[in-house]
């Protein structure tokens, strides 16, 4: 079965540092992958995806992920982050089959000054 | 750019009751999906519909229906309300089962 994982549930990093969310998946063929992030009682905003190709890809807002076969990874990364960063980080997969995503339980990223 | 639109964007509705949820896909989008997001919770797929046929089913209760009209928006009726049922509903489109984009979400509260 088609599964998401997101190790960390909450992450706090201090403005201008580096950013690194977690996401591994197990699915039987090379799924599609997104990152998508939530803004307290907003709806889902696709900040990237994968489909095939360049293993890394570049999203909005200064976001980048990397797409890792051999680990099953694709980890979400930020140079520098600013408060505005601060939200709930969901990783996903296509499941390929009616297309329904699959979605980790989610990062709650925390920014301090 | 044009977005999903969902409304009501918020819904209160008292045990045992019905609500029905509307979402506008983007223009041009064939696919729609619904997902329910409890507190706390990651969304979790419910169903979705391509070219107005039930394309997946995921973990609807038999409560809940949904369809796809002919203007592409889609309904999800939902009848003998549980306090369980209150969460963020979501609703994405998508063009030929690419890219999910999501709609604001419809907060249902179920007292």
């Amino acid at each position: 079965a088609q599964s998401v994982t997101q190790p960390d549930i909450h992450i706090t990093v201090s403005e201008g540092a580096s950013l690194e969310l977690r996401c591994n998946y197990s699915y039987g063929a090379t799924p599609y992958l997104f990152w998508y992030v939530q803004s307290p009682g907003q709806g889902l905003q696709l900040l990237l995806k994968y489909f095939s190709g360049d293993t890394l890809v570049q999203g909005i807002k200064g976001f980048e992920a990397e797409f890792k076969r051999s680990q099953s990874s694709f980890n979400l990364r930020k140079p520098s982050v600013h408060w505005s960063d601060a939200a709930e980080y969901f990783c996903a997969v296509d499941g390929r089959t009616g297309n329904q995503f699959y979605f980790g339980t989610g990062t709650s990223l925390t920014v301090i000054p | 750019a044009a977005g999903v639109i969902q409304s009501p964007r918020h819904l209160i509705k008292e045990k045992r009751e019905t609500a029905t949820l509307k979402c506008y896909p983007i223009p041009r989008h064939d696919t729609v999906y619904w997902y329910q997001q409890g507190p706390g919770q990651d969304p979790q797929f419910l169903i979705s519909f391509y070219e107005k046929m039930q394309s997946d089913k995921g973990s609807i209760p038999d409560r809940f229906s949904a369809q796809q009209f002919s203007d592409y928006h889609s309904e999800l009726n939902m009848s003998s309300l549980e306090l369980g049922d209150s969460a963020l509903y979501f609703c994405a489109s998508s063009f030929r089962g690419y890219e999910q984009y999501f709609g604001p979400g419809t907060r249902l509260t179920v007292t």
